[in-house]
């Protein structure tokens, strides 16, 4: 079975600064892992995902996220954020090859202060 | 493309009713699936679908039932609705190895 920790619930910054939500990951299979964003009262939108090859996936708005098999993460980062990236943020993994059974974290909040 | 839509976007019952969530989708996915988002606790899968007529149950199934009739179509029921069931239901799709399509969710309330 699969697992995914997200180790920060909230995430409070200023605008323009840098930041990074971890995601953490436990298989025993191949997984392919994702981001997913939620804006308020809305449903979940793809941000980015590793299915394989390159282990630095990106965003076009600017985010970034690097697959680390050897310590099972899968930390997304933003070198500047704005107030529009306010959101919550879900990391999912599932199992390479599978019916593509999400399991979600349980979420990170950030919060851009002006 | 509408993508993937969901009726009712708000809903409250009393317990011990019944409703029926309707999700439908446009992109001829394959796949389908029922979440429910609790505050702290992230999505949970309740049910999934990889074609028309196939069905399985996911991580929370009780209390809860699917059918598949059509590729577009994946309706969840709650038979005997309980305060347990308040939470926010969403309905996905996707083709084989990629990205889940969400719809944009139905707040039950259950009394």
């Amino acid at each position: 079975a699969q697992s995914v920790t997200q180790l920060d619930s909230q995430v409070p910054v200023f605008e323009e600064a840098p930041v990074e939500l971890r995601c953490n990951y436990s298989s025993s299979v191949s997984v392919y892992l994702f981001w997913y964003v939620q804006y308020p009262n809305q449903g979940l939108q793809l941000l980015l995902k590793y299915l394989s090859g390159s282990t630095l996936v990106e965003s076009i708005n600017g985010f970034e996220a690097e697959f680390n098999k050897s310590q099972t993460s899968f930390h997304l980062r933003k070198p500047s954020v704005h107030i529009s990236d306010t959101a919550e943020y879900f990391c999912a993994v599932t199992p390479s090859g599978g019916y593509n059974k999400l399991i979600f974290g349980a979420g990170t909040r950030l919060a851009v202060h002006p | 493309n509408a993508g993937v839509t969901q009726t009712p976007k708000f809903r409250i019952l009393k317990i011990g009713q019944s409703m029926t969530l309707q999700c439908t989708q446009d992109m001829n996915h394959n796949y389908m699936y029922w979440y429910r988002q609790d505050p702290g606790m992230g999505l949970k899968l309740i049910y999934y679908s990889v074609g028309a007529g196939i069905t399985d149950k996911g991580e929370v199934p009780n209390g809860y039932n699917v059918s598949r009739s059509t590729t577009e179509d994946f309706p969840l029921r709650l038979e005997l609705a309980a305060p347990s069931q308040t939470s926010v239901y969403f309905c996905a799709s996707s083709s084989q190895g990629t990205e889940q399509f969400f719809g944009p969710g139905t707040r039950l309330t259950v009394l």
